[in-house]
């Protein structure tokens, strides 16, 4: 375990479906962030929440839609995905201010399209 | 924009060889520099971070950096089959507090 726990590890959805993923980091950090990882591309930022503030990507369609309750917890709410969203869904956290000890991951959604 | 760059690779080196991984980085304010190992289908995992310029090592692992020519890399002695993963450079860039911004990765594969 890492301190950033993410559920769930796999998800199926067809293209009508709405799920979320969640994530938890128990670090004591005050940002948190979403990436996309496809096969063979890099490392793709979606979303980032740090002070209870959101940073976006602009180039990410509006049926991924991000929840930041508290800085312990982050949501993804998904809907009316295409096949294309299949990928690898991480959570990170950080902390923001003082010395910076690089991100922590979650072990990741792994999600599926159908 | 800033920018990291690492080769792709693959980089495939025999079982007891060291394995050389580098990355440049285009904003000179960087202050933090970390090295991910992620296995295929797993989530990155941090292994190096090096803040100044010079070497560190941990274990197996070395570190460099040279901020005067914006390049760190990552040497892996007694390479290991278990080493075969993506390595991932991150950067964080002075003006922006906490963000990381990561290479593409180098596909490392180690044979016995």
């Amino acid at each position: 375990e890492t301190g950033v726990t993410q559920t769930p590890r796999h998800l199926v959805m067809g293209m009508t479906n709405k799920k979320s993923l969640k994530c938890e980091q128990h670090l004591g950090h005050n940002a948190m962030y979403w990436y996309k990882q496809s096969a063979k591309k890099p490392l793709e930022l979606m979303f980032v929440y740090s002070l209870e503030e959101r940073v976006e990507n602009n180039s990410v369609p509006s049926r991924f839609s991000p929840e930041c309750p508290n800085s312990s917890h982050l949501f993804l709410h998904l809907h009316t995905l295409q096949p294309e969203d299949s990928a690898l869904y991480l959570c990170a956290s950080s902390r923001q201010q003082g010395p910076n000890y690089g991100y922590t991951f979650g072990s990741g959604t792994r999600l599926t399209v159908v | 924009q800033k920018e990291v760059e690492q080769n792709s690779g693959p980089l495939s080196v025999p079982e007891g060889a060291i394995a050389s991984l580098n990355c440049t980085y285009s904003d000179r304010g960087s202050q933090s520099f970390f090295w991910y190992r992620q296995y295929s289908g797993k989530s990155p995992e941090l292994i190096m971070s090096i803040y100044s310029n010079g070497d560190k090592e941990d274990g197996r692992f070395t570190a460099q950096l040279n901020k005067a020519s914006q390049y760190v890399s990552l040497l892996i002695r007694d390479s290991q089959p278990s080493d075969s993963a993506t390595y991932l450079c991150a950067v964080n860039a002075g003006s922006t507090l906490g963000r990381l911004y990561f290479g593409r990765g180098t596909q490392l594969t180690v044979w016995p």
